[in-house]
């Protein structure tokens, strides 16, 4: 079973704050790492697939950078709002039967 | 990309009774995945559904408590079996449309609750 850990386990900002989480995972084997946003009663939804050590990624105010050597990767939300209040993912795909292992995640609250 | 109608979104069920949960994708996908999001724990894989073979599950799920089916490139159940307050979950279906370079797609989930 891979071990993938997430910090931290929750997060509450104001509104504006800049924050980031952390993404810990096995670099043996890797073939990918993805970063899911779930926001309550919705579907995970992609944010980030990343393949290639040292990549970053940048989709708006968000952005994600990998460590394949050492096995981490950071997500980081600049200017937060209310909007951006989820549970964020990681997932690394070690390409074993073609399946992704969740982190716990780490759930972001953003109040006004 | 693809989208995947799950249902139903939640449920309140009595202990010893069956649920059956559907996906139904927009298009076809060699592979679905089911996965189960306990209180506070991660997102975890149930099993890997592929059309026109028995599903595989991972350590600690079995056919009897979580049978599936796959009928079709398009469409999958997930049956929770005999349930007890333990199954009371977030059921999520996902399909990949190609290998480890793609983002995977989610049904809006299954809210569980068993009394």
């Amino acid at each position: 079973i891979l071990n993938v850990e997430q910090s931290p386990q929750s997060l509450h900002v104001q509104e504006g704050d800049s924050t980031n989480f952390t993404c810990s995972f096995p670099s043996s084997n890797f073939y990918a790492l993805h970063w899911y946003r779930w926001e309550t009663a919705k579907s995970p939804e992609a944010l980030f697939v990343m393949t290639l050590n040292g990549d970053e990624k940048k989709k708006g105010r968000i952005s994600a950078t990998l460590n394949t050597k050492e096995g981490y990767s950071y997500l980081y939300i600049k200017g937060s709002q209310p909007e951006d209040s989820a549970t964020y993912l990681c997932a690394p795909y070690t390409g074993t039967a073609s399946k992704l292992t969740f982190g716990t995640g780490t759930r972001l609250q953003v109040t006004l | 990309s693809a989208v995947i109608s799950q249902k139903p979104s939640r449920d309140i069920c009595q202990r010893g009774t069956s649920l059956t949960i559907q996906c139904q994708v927009d298009s076809q996908v060699t592979m679905m995945f089911w996965y189960r999001q306990q209180p506070g724990q991660s997102l975890t894989l149930i099993a890997t559904a592929n059309q026109g073979s028995e599903a595989t599950y991972e350590s600690g799920f079995v056919i009897d408590k979580f049978p599936i089916s796959r009928p079709n490139l398009t469409f999958s159940t997930l049956t929770v079996s005999n349930m007890s307050p333990e199954d009371s979950s977030i059921y999520l279906c996902s399909v990949e449309e190609a290998g480890q370079g793609t983002e995977a797609f989610f049904g809006q989930g299954t809210r569980l609750t068993v009394v």
